[in-house]
């Protein structure tokens, strides 16, 4: 099984350029998370999609930041235009529907392995 | 504001030392806690992960860590590490009912061989 796939690997852009970053989920993975790590800090929370809805948006930083998931498949995250605070590595996750463990909900994410975003 | 703290940045050891790598949340209710390790040019992979039941939890390659509900901890364990646990190890949390991880800064482990 092909796990979780992110495309570019690395990009580097000016201040005021727009990027678009994508993610190829596991396959049948209705759950797609999008996170962000700065340099030195957390990787946080940006967006999830069940299938080709937003569930929870509530991480996106501003409205520079577009994320789509025509179809229910792969997902792209624009940033647009891109400013210097938005440099980092853009994690892609996915995972199956949810299921009850323990009295709580859980979906095991496996992660992509990221793009560096630099923007100059 | 709810965190995950991991206070450890950087740990370098030697092969066959013990391991301890702190983990402290601030959320209240129930939770789910993770670690996952992140080994140089690879994408994060989930160690292990605790729901309900024995505290204590094994992962793989040898690492476990144990819930402490009244401290609030999930310290990742390894009574001997080797060279090739060389990663970064990152503690999250879920929420109940959320889907989303909360994850610390991460801790980097460098094993001198």
């Amino acid at each position: 099984e092909a796990g979780v796939t992110q495309f570019p690997s690395h990009s580097v852009i000016e201040k005021g350029q727009t990027v678009t970053l994508r993610c190829d989920p596991i396959s049948g993975h209705d759950n797609l998370y999008w996170y962000r790590r700065v340099m030195g800090k957390e990787i946080k929370f940006l967006l999830h999609f069940v299938k080709e809805s937003k569930q929870d948006e509530s991480g996106m930083p501003n409205n520079r930041f577009l994320a789509e998931r025509t179809g229910g498949t792969y997902s792209t995250l624009k940033v647009q235009p891109a400013e210097l605070e938005d440099s980092g590595v853009y994690f892609c996750a996915s995972s199956r529907p949810s299921r009850a463990s323990g009295g709580s909900s859980y979906n095991e994410q496996f992660f992509g392995p990221g793009t560096r975003l630099t923007v100059l | 504001a709810q965190s995950v703290s991991q206070h450890n940045h950087h740990v370098i050891l030697s092969e066959a030392a013990s391991l301890e790598l702190g983990c402290n949340y601030s959320y209240g209710g129930t939770v789910n806690l993770f670690w996952y390790v992140q080994y140089p040019g690879q994408h994060l992979q989930l160690l292990l992960k605790y729901f309900s039941g024995d505290p204590l939890v094994k992962g793989i390659k040898g690492f476990e860590a144990e819930f402490i509900k009244s401290k609030f901890s999930f310290n990742l364990r390894k009574p001997s590490v080797q060279w090739s646990d060389t990663a970064e190890y990152f503690c999250a949390v879920n929420k109940a009912g959320a889907n989303n991880l909360f994850f610390g800064t991460g801790t980097r482990l460098t094993v001198i061989p």
